[in-house]
């Protein structure tokens, strides 16, 4: 299934770092979605993006900035990241926000120094 | 407040059948839904439930019970490639849309 990508699967930097995760879906939906996914934990929905533009912040802290140039990508910029940011990060996406099924890509794992 | 509960681990024999059950707590239901995540791995879906009964695909099954809050994933004739994580996923409508909350998962071990 390659119907959603993220860009890089693995990520190491240190807290003074700046780096960007990306993903791109192929599935011509209009939603899209970053999740974190720490050890044993629900997956904690971040940001949520219809059209292109952001419906929903889940109180993520400001060093987490979304970005959605188009319907197919989307980025999470980083910086001055926490050890305790260190997690999977996941993209998906979906028809619409209004959630029909969503579908994920492999994620990023990021470990932060 | 929303809340999902799932066992976190269990362990089934290949070949036997295993049910994973979800209990949650929400306002405004509006479907629950089951993925699969192998370890490393994107979760992938499975099953989506939003009336009351039983669903039925391939050796895979799910249940759901609203007035319960209960929902159950049946997996028969277990394979060893079905050792992975199933994360149970609750659809409900707040804040003028649909939104979805996870459990923590429950973590299967199929042994020979």
């Amino acid at each position: 299934e390659t119907g959603v990508t993220q860009t890089p699967r693995h990520l190491v930097m240190g807290m003074t770092n700046k780096k960007s995760l990306k993903c791109e879906q192929h599935l011509g939906h209009n939603a899209m979605y970053w999740y974190k996914q720490s050890a044993k934990k629900p997956l904690e929905l971040m940001f949520v993006y219809s059209l292109e533009e952001r419906v929903e912040n889940n109180s993520v802290p400001s060093r987490f900035s979304p970005e959605c140039p188009n319907s197919s990508h989307l980025f999470l910029h980083l910086h001055t990241l926490q050890p305790e940011d260190s997690a999977l990060y996941l993209c998906a996406s979906s028809q619409g926000v209004d959630i029909d099924t969503q579908y994920f890509g492999p994620g990023t794992r990021l470990t932060v120094l | 407040g929303q809340n999902i509960d799932q066992p976190t681990e269990m362990t089934a024999t290949e070949g036997a059948i295993v049910q994973i059950n979800c209990t949650y707590q929400t306002s405004g239901f509006n479907g629950l839904f089951w993925y699969q995540q192998h370890a490393g791995e994107a979760p992938t879906f499975l099953s989506y439930n939003v009336l009351d009964g039983l669903e039925e695909k391939g050796r895979f099954s799910s249940f759901l019970s609203r007035s319960k809050g209960y929902s159950y994933l049946l997996l028969k004739e277990l394979q060893m490639k079905d050792s992975a994580s199933y994360l149970c996923a609750v659809r409900f409508f707040s804040g003028g849309y649909n939104k979805l909350i996870f459990g923590a998962g429950t973590r299967l071990a199929v042994h020979p």
